[in-house]
């Protein structure tokens, strides 16, 4: 199992682009979730999904998108960028019941100019 | 949410136990406590989880008190590779689940 994978690894934006943050897992997990991490600061959760087309929102939604077609892919989509979204994104997967651990991808290094 | 306080930093000398402390006085009854770390730059990985009897698996041991309002992960034998941010989360309610990270406590292991 490769686990859960993110592409690409870094990325540079102007402001006012768009992207896409790739996701994706081989576990067979019913949910994922974004997380983002500023420097020197914990995980804060941007959206999650319990489903294939189930997504919810978490602490910091504003200004990303997310669909979920299937169980593997989870992709967080940004609109228009800006500077304040300059962060490390984290993607994570877990099995369905309530406790079960979660695996963490590698992240993604985003700078937004 | 039950919230956690956990001290910024700790050290910890190279083959000694690292002893972290988790203060979360505010738990509810059927909130499991989890402890993730992470490693410089890398996905937080999970380590363990318990709800209130003491566990242990091959990489640490947490110990939860009786009244469930703070608990300690120990790493019996720390190594500089467990030199990391070490997060203490009480499993949040709610659809999905989702885990709330603090500031977590960073441990250096020192040779």
């Amino acid at each position: 199992n490769a686990g859960v994978t993110q592409t690409p690894k870094f990325q540079v934006l102007k402001t006012g682009q768009s992207m896409t943050l790739q996701c994706a897992q081989d576990m067979n997990h019913e949910y994922m979730s974004w997380y983002r991490q500023d420097p020197g600061m914990g995980l804060r959760l941007i959206h999650y999904s319990v489903g294939a087309g189930i997504t919810d929102q978490g602490e910091v939604p504003n200004g990303y998108n997310v669909s979920r077609s299937t169980t593997e892919d989870f992709p967080l989509r940004l609109l228009s960028a800006a500077p304040s979204q300059t962060s490390v994104y984290f993607c994570a997967s877990r099995q369905t019941g309530t406790y079960n651990e979660q695996f963490f991808g590698p992240g993604t290094r985003l700078t937004v100019l | 949410d039950a919230k956690t306080t956990q001290p910024p930093s700790m050290d910890c000398a190279e083959g000694r136990a690292a002893n972290l402390p988790c203060n979360h006085s505010t738990i509810s009854g059927n909130e499991y406590v989890y402890w993730y770390r992470q490693i410089h730059s890398q996905g937080p990985q999970y380590i363990i989880h318990g709800l209130k009897n003491n566990e242990t698996n091959e990489m640490a041991s947490l110990i939860i008190t009786e009244d469930r309002k703070s608990s300690t992960l120990i790493l019996p034998h720390a190594t500089l590779r467990d030199t990391a941010v070490y997060y203490c989360i009480v499993r949040a309610y709610g659809q999905g689940g989702k885990l709330i990270f603090g500031q977590g406590t960073e441990l250096s292991v020192k040779p």
